[in-house]
């Protein structure tokens, strides 16, 4: 069985530059989370997704952050414009709604903004 | 306002030895705990649960203990090794909301 598939694994960018993430969930997982993990911390949520629908991103900074999951499998990450301060580790995990069970985590993509 | 913590950012063991990982909590909510292990360019893999109705769990080398009362969970790695030197994240979690609180994670090193 595949994992979570994340797309890019880095990326570099200016500030000021957009930036976009891919996540491709675990086959049948209908729950789909973004978390962002700062350098020696812990991954916070920053949207959650019960199929296409949204149903917390109390967390996500909507003014530059955006995020959508069309037809409930995959979803993206969108940054625009991107800040020094969002460099980090973007981490996309999903669960199965039988729950609330274990998260299961993709590898991250890494975001450096210079 | 961190709700789940891990107060030791390290930790350093003899190969062989038992590791002991802690983490509190402040929600009196959370009735689901989970371990995860983490290793560099990684991203973090499920290690062990333990429900609120239990105290312990186990799964070959690795036990999770609950204390409610304490609002404390511990992760014992008997014996340590090399192998196992990654960072770990305590999380919690509610049966009524599908909302995972982690700790900011404790970095195991396994000396052989």
């Amino acid at each position: 069985e595949a994992g979570v598939v994340q797309s890019p694994r880095y990326k570099i960018i200016e500030k000021k530059q957009p930036v976009a993430f891919w996540c491709n969930p675990i086959s049948g997982h209908n729950t789909l989370y973004w978390y962002l993990q700062n350098l020696g911390q812990g991954p916070e949520l920053l949207i959650r997704y019960e199929n296409e629908e949204a149903v917390d991103d109390s967390q996500l900074p909507k003014d530059r952050f955006s995020a959508e999951r069309l037809k409930g499998v995959d979803s993206t990450l969108k940054i625009q414009p991107a800040e020094l301060g969002d460099s980090a580790v973007y981490l996309c995990a999903s669960s199965s709604s039988a729950g609330p069970g274990e998260l299961f985590f993709g590898e991250g993509s890494r975001l450096t903004v210079l | 306002d961190q709700q789940v913590k891990q107060n030791s950012p390290s930790l350093s063991v003899q190969e062989g030895r038992i590791s002991i990982l802690n983490c509190d909590y402040t929600n009196s909510m959370f009735d689901y705990f989970l371990w995860y292990k983490k290793y560099p360019a990684e991203g973090p893999t499920f290690l062990i649960s333990i429900s609120s109705i239990k105290d312990k769990n186990e799964d070959g080398r690795f036990t999770v203990f609950l204390n409610k009362s304490a609002k404390h969970l511990s992760l014992h790695i008997v014996p340590s090794q090399p192998g196992d030197s990654a960072v770990y994240f305590c999380a919690a979690t509610s049966y009524n909301f599908n909302k995972f609180y982690f700790g900011s994670g404790t970095k195991l090193n396994v000396k052989p």
